[in-house]
């Protein structure tokens, strides 16, 4: 089935320095990916996302590019703030599955110290 | 507007309990999902809603959770017998329309401990 596999956290940076989160997938055909951010305290909320190959996501700074030659989706961020502190999820929906549910990834945990 | 409610926010039982979680969405979303996420995971798939039908459950674990959306608005996780392993939170999320290109909004979750 299909299934999400990211790199494990958690990932430590200081204020400033680039982000990189790996994310590779498994599924039939082209899902739609998705990367949620979960800041302590609140809910999941949408970072962003791609629903075909080689669209670029980008919000706040962060960009993932799907890539389906390699089934991956990697979050980047060029200069990471404290604020970024978060768990960060990455996830699909399948192509088959009209409903939309999303499976997700194990979540990485990110700490940026100042 | 108003975000997706969830309540209660905790929720303490005991072993072969049985427990009610509630969800509201955003008005007018017309697919609602419920998801579990046990500690350090991400969250997985229960079941989803696209009115007052369940549309795909396939991800209850057993006979033991039953949800449902009576009037397409809110809708309600129930929970028979409980187990310490039943023992997660609890997450409820919204979108206008169900697939994959829509955003599902999220609630705080029921953080639910069986004891």
């Amino acid at each position: 089935g299909d299934s999400v596999t990211q790199m494990e956290g958690p990932v430590t940076l200081s204020e400033e320095a680039f982000l990189t989160i790996n994310c590779t997938y498994t599924a039939t055909g082209y899902p739609s990916l998705f990367w949620y951010v979960q800041y302590p305290g609140e809910g999941l909320q949408l970072l962003l996302k791609a629903t075909k190959a080689d669209d670029k996501g980008s919000n706040k700074g962060f960009e993932a590019t799907y890539r389906k030659e390699t089934t991956s989706f990697h979050l980047e961020k060029g200069s990471v703030q404290v604020s970024d502190s978060a768990v960060y999820f990455c996830a699909l929906s399948g192509i088959y599955n009209q409903g939309g549910k999303l499976i997700f990834g194990q979540g990485t945990e990110l700490s940026v110290k100042p | 507007g108003a975000g997706v409610s969830q309540t209660p926010s905790n929720k303490v039982t005991e072993k072969g309990k049985y427990v009610e979680l509630r969800c509201d969405p955003i008005s007018g979303h017309t697919a609602l999902y419920w998801y579990r996420q046990s500690l350090g995971q991400g969250p997985e798939f229960l079941i989803y809603f696209q009115g007052t039908g369940a549309a795909d459950d396939s991800g209850l674990p057993n006979d033991r959770f039953f949800a449902v959306r009576p009037e397409g608005s809110v809708s309600t996780l129930k929970i028979q017998r409980t187990e310490r392993g039943d023992s997660a939170v609890y997450l409820c999320a919204s979108s206008l329309l169900a697939g994959g290109t829509h955003e599902q909004f999220f609630g705080p979750g029921t953080r639910l401990t069986v004891l």
